[in-house]
């Protein structure tokens, strides 16, 4: 079935580290890739998405790579902040006609000063 | 400016006692959904609605009602909650048409049955 897999968390990064956090999918067809962040206590917000193969999607300093051969979008920042502390979410929309999102079960990072 | 509105933020209900959860969007979406977070399970779809009229299942619907009389409306209606239905709920919207990819979220409400 379609799914995808985050690392578990939490990720404790002290201020100005690179930060990984990995992503790998598992779908027929070929979706959409997304990350959504999720600041405490707000909903979710889009933070980049690619749709086909070897693009990346890129924003506020965090960038990911739609890998179709390792199925995986990893995503990434080269220097991190207090304020990314959120829990961050990758999902895949299918293009069927649900339209829907298959999330995974959100990374957790603390950004320590 | 774009916006997926939710009402409540926040409640707290007892068992039995019916509710909804108010949705509404400003994009003229065809498409909606309504989906639920779990700790450990990130979010999973209950229903969406592809268009006035039109809804359909999603992959947790058990429990859960919802109506699209209008385009930019979508309530989740919770006949008999129960305490398993204590969650973070979050509607969604989508454009169908060329670069309507991007799927947009409310803030999200917090529903607690006791």
């Amino acid at each position: 079935g379609n799914s995808v897999t985050q690392m578990e968390g939490p990720v404790t990064l002290s201020e100005e580290a690179f930060l990984t956090i990995n992503c790998t999918y598992t779908a027929t067809g070929y979706p959409s890739l997304f990350w959504y962040v999720q600041y405490p206590g707000e909903g979710l917000q889009l933070l980049l998405k690619a749709t086909k193969a070897d693009d990346k999607g890129s924003n506020k300093g965090f960038e990911a790579t739609y890998r179709k051969e390792t199925t995986s979008f990893h995503l990434e920042k080269g220097s991190v902040q207090v304020s990314d502390s959120a829990v961050y979410f990758c999902a895949l929309s299918l293009m069927d006609s649900s339209y829907k999102l298959i999330f995974g079960s959100g990374t957790r990072l603390l950004v320590r000063p | 400016e774009a916006q997926v509105t939710q009402n409540p933020r926040y409640l707290i209900t007892v068992t039995g006692k019916k509710l909804t959860v108010t949705c509404s969007q400003n994009m003229n979406h065809e498409y909606m959904s309504w989906y639920r977070q779990d700790p450990g399970l990130g979010l999973r779809q209950i229903y969406y609605s592809m268009n006035v009229e039109v809804t359909d299942k999603g992959d947790v619907p058990e429990g859960y009602k919802v109506s699209r009389k209008e385009k930019r409306n979508f309530p989740l209606i919770l006949e008999s909650p129960s305490p398993n239905q204590t969650s973070l709920y979050f509607c969604a919207s989508r454009g169908l048409g060329a670069g309507g990819s991007t799927i947009y979220f409310g803030e999200g409400s917090w529903l607690t049955v006791v």
